[in-house]
Parts: structure tokens; sequence; C-alpha cells
């Protein structure tokens, strides 16, 4: 079956080091986004990628990386310059000129200690 | 895009219609209106969407009122398994720069 898959579902990781979050997707969708969110909060967009070797960076991109070197998967790497990195990451794709919506991942909750 | 303005929590007794609504007083012409619910600690899911016509799926049903200003979602026997947080986004046509944006929601409770 066709979707989206984020690993690892759990993270834990020590203050100051970068970690990566992965996100890959069969469903031949051109773009890809990542949200993150806090408890209670809604959805706040961090990078999304419409095209291959582009992105864009969304409202909240300080202390975070993205790469999209193939149309199936982008990464998202937490900095150590990210000063609250403790959140529910989610990662999201669709299809272009088309109002169907996105397709979410499960998404991975990444602890900092 | 549009902002909406959604109840922050509701509640429903089980196997009765739960009635959402939405308010987006600004939308504009070509502007859809999506429903996605979020249960707890998974990722969205796409409910329906609707640009003038009332819809339905297997999900739901979305009403939209005539002059477009406010929307309702109905699941039309809750089930407890439909406890979650709805989210009313209203978007363009998903080209180049257009976003889904995810406000707070409305916080179901199914009880029995």
């Amino acid at each position: 079956d066709g979707g989206i898959t984020q690993s690892p579902k759990y993270l834990f990781r020590k203050e100051g080091q970068n970690v990566t979050l992965s996100c890959e997707q069969n469903l031949n969708h051109d773009a890809m986004y990542w949200y993150r969110q806090d408890p209670g909060q809604g959805l706040r967009l961090i990078y999304y990628s419409q095209i291959v070797n582009d992105f864009q960076k969304g409202d909240i991109a300080e202390g975070y990386s993205v790469s999209r070197e193939k149309k199936e998967s982008f990464p998202l790497t937490v900095t150590s310059a990210q000063k609250n990195p403790t959140a529910f990451y989610l990662c999201a794709s669709s299809i272009l000129g088309q109002n169907y919506g996105y397709t979410f991942g499960s998404g991975t909750r990444l602890t900092v200690v | 895009d549009a902002k909406t303005t959604q109840p922050t929590s509701m509640d429903c007794a089980e196997g009765r219609a739960a009635n959402l609504p939405c308010n987006h007083s600004t939308i504009s012409g070509n502007e859809y209106v999506y429903w996605y619910r979020q249960i707890h600690s998974q990722g969205p899911q796409y409910i329906i969407h609707g640009l003038k016509n009332n819809e339905t799926n297997e999900m739901a049903s979305l009403i939209i009122t005539e002059d477009r200003k406010s929307s309702t979602l109905i699941l039309p026997h809750a089930t407890l398994r439909d406890t979650a947080v709805y989210y009313c986004i209203v978007s363009l046509l998903l080209n180049a720069g257009n976003m889904l944006t995810f406000g707070g929601g409305t916080r179901l409770m199914v009880k029995p």
C-alpha cells in the first residue's frame, strides 16, 4: 500500500546533539512538508519542498535544516541551534495542482534531555 | 488564506450525530474548505473537502452555507473512536506556494 513513513516513532537525544528525522513516501507526491506540534497546540510549518533539490522555509525554520535529493525522501535535521526541540514532528505530502489535501505520516516524538 | 474560527471543545453522546461548526467569514470565492481530524499522538487524517456544494463520503458530511461564510462537519453516528481534534481549514488549490494552515481545532469528546 502507498503511504508516508516516518521513523523512528520515538527519539531521545541529549541537548546539543543534532538529530535527523526520516520521512519517506511512495505516493509519487510532488510536495512534502514538515510540521511541528507542541502539546495542545495546532501544527506549525517548518519547511516545505515542492520539487526535488528545492525547499522553502516555513513559519518556524530557525534551528532546522532539510534536504530533498529524491522525490520520495525529505529528511529533517533538528540542530543544536533549535532552542526548544522537544516536540511532535509530522511529515506530510501532497500532489500539486489538486485539492485532495495532504497525506500525513504517523509522526516522530522527539525528546531532548 | 482565510482564517477559521472553531469552538475549542465539544461533547457528543455515542451513537448521536456530531455537528462541528466552523466560521470562515473571509473566505474567497476560490478557496476550498477542508476538514481533518487528529487522534491523539497520530498524524492528521483527511476527512472531506468542498467548495460550494454539500459533500458526503463514507466518513462524514460537509454542509457549506450558501454565502460560504460557515460550514458544519457532520459525523452521523459518532463512536468512541471519533474522539479527536477536528481541524477546519480553508485554502486555495494546492499549487505552488499554497499551504494548509492548521489552527487549534475543536476537541470532540464522544461519551458513552
